[in-house]
């Protein structure tokens, strides 16, 4: 079945520091969600990525979805102790058209 | 206003036992998913309702797995004779539509089999 990958797994950062998570695809991705998962949370929209070549920004986050639909990208800017949690992301499979398949998220821990 | 509601918020069950998990999806949101979701791990697809239709339960792992929305609002999770391997978080997750919609998400259960 469909797989999305990301790395890192495990990303530990000085506060202020940058932080960057990648999402892979071996094949193209109809659109990419990312989610924002708190400890002991559940996971919560960020941002919808659709076009191939994309860039959204929020604040301090800019997600990047590849010009050939296969991997996506979230950078953290400056990180700061808010950050702490594990970011997924999730790919609706085409076949189904419904089901979003998550990734393994990367968690983040900030060091203050 | 509320957001979409779990219930319980934890549950312990001996191995053998049934258990049933709730979710009250936001109002008005035709979508409404199951997810499992083990500890380090990514939510796993379990199954997808369209209103009271289950499109999609290609994810539930065995025949002791079985969902329901039957008035196409509160769905219902049961799971028949526990096994230690079930122990997760499960997550309910309901969208305004089906597709690309954002998934809101409720606050999950924690089962744990003994």
């Amino acid at each position: 079945g469909q797989q999305v990958m990301q790395i890192p797994q495990y990303q530990h950062v000085q506060e202020g520091e940058d932080f960057t998570t990648y999402c892979n695809s071996s094949t193209t991705l109809s659109n990419i969600q990312w989610y924002k998962q708190r400890p002991g949370g559940h996971p919560v929209f960020l941002i919808q990525l659709v076009k191939s070549g994309e860039v959204k920004k929020q604040k301090r986050l800019t997600f990047q979805f590849g010009e050939a639909k296969k991997n996506s990208s979230l950078h953290i800017t400056a990180t700061q102790t808010t950050d702490v949690g594990t970011y997924f992301c999730a790919d609706t499979e085409e076949t189904s058209g419904s089901r979003l398949t998550f990734g393994e998220g990367t968690q983040l821990t900030v060091n203050p | 206003g509320a957001g979409v509601s779990q219930s319980p918020r934890y549950k312990v069950a001996k191995r053998g036992q049934d258990v049933a998990l709730r979710c009250d999806p936001i109002s008005g949101h035709v979508s409404l998913f199951w997810y499992q979701q083990a500890l380090g791990q990514g939510p796993e697809f379990l199954t997808y309702f369209q209103n009271e239709a289950q499109l999609d339960k290609s994810g539930l792992p065995s025949d002791r797995f079985f969902a329901e929305r039957p008035e196409g609002s509160v769905s219902t999770l049961k799971i028949q004779r526990t096994q230690q391997e079930d122990s997760a978080v499960y997550l309910c997750a309901s969208s305004s539509r089906d597709g690309d919609s954002p998934l809101h998400f409720g606050n999950g259960t924690r089962l744990t089999v003994t």
